[in-house]
């Protein structure tokens, strides 16, 4: 099992739907957890941190699932500008120090 | 503005031939990372500073070094660059195990 997983994608939705994406993580020792979004050919950008009280930004709903393991986004309204794709990050700490842990990335593709 | 700048952007070099990116941050955070990132695939961690700490991932091959001579610089070696090793390599920032901020990545190609 990998340690993070995601939706594997792509997602393909009209402009103006919701879309929701998921993530599951294997160690329970995991501290921190936040969403990233990259566009092709270049860097991730932070788009959210994620908290166990939920957090929103605008369009956008993350939400964190201790218990069961599991992170959640939800995208409101998508705009042609979402398409990219949405990474899942885990950062956990071990005997070593701490690791960093991307998913393997959701696809969106966001159409007129 | 704080950031986090690689250079050089784009960068070719020969099988076999040492190459070294560099990467440096005006955000002063403590925590620099340097990633791997093959087409279609997430960024793979190669390994970290926390602070002067250097934290090696165990499937990090040899051929892969890192130096911070200081708190705003890193450095990427590939001391023997394969064809394999062609990709974007990404340096990441953060301040203690908080968000990462990424810089806009070197695109290496091995010929």
């Amino acid at each position: 099992r990998k340690e993070v997983e995601q939706d594997p994608g792509p997602f393909n939705v009209p402009e103006g739907a919701t879309v929701a994406f998921n993530c599951t993580y294997s160690n329970s020792a995991s501290q921190s957890f936040f969403w990233y979004r990259q566009d092709c050919r270049k860097e991730p950008k932070l788009l959210m941190s994620v908290y166990s009280s939920g957090n929103e930004d605008g369009r956008f709903t993350a939400q964190l699932n201790r218990a069961s393991q599991y992170i959640s986004l939800l995208i409101r309204d998508s705009k042609l500008s979402d398409s990219a794709t949405y990474l899942c990050v885990v950062t956990l700490k071990g005997a070593g120090g701490f690791k960093t842990i991307f998913g393997a990335g959701t696809r969106l593709f966001v159409k007129a | 503005d704080a950031m986090v700048i690689q250079n050089p952007r784009y960068q070719v070099t020969q099988f076999g031939k040492p190459v070294t990116l560099s990467c440096s941050q005006t955000l002063n955070h403590n925590v620099m990372y340097w990633y791997q990132q093959k087409s279609s695939q997430a960024p793979k961690l190669l390994f970290h500073y926390y602070d002067k700490d250097f934290n090696n991932e165990a499937d990090t091959p040899d051929n892969f070094q890192s130096r911070r001579p200081n708190t705003s610089f890193c450095f990427l070696d590939i001391r023997s660059p394969g064809l394999g090793d062609a990709a974007m390599y990404l340096c990441a920032t953060s301040n203690q195990v908080y968000e990462q901020y990424f810089g806009p990545g070197t695109r290496l190609t091995v010929t």
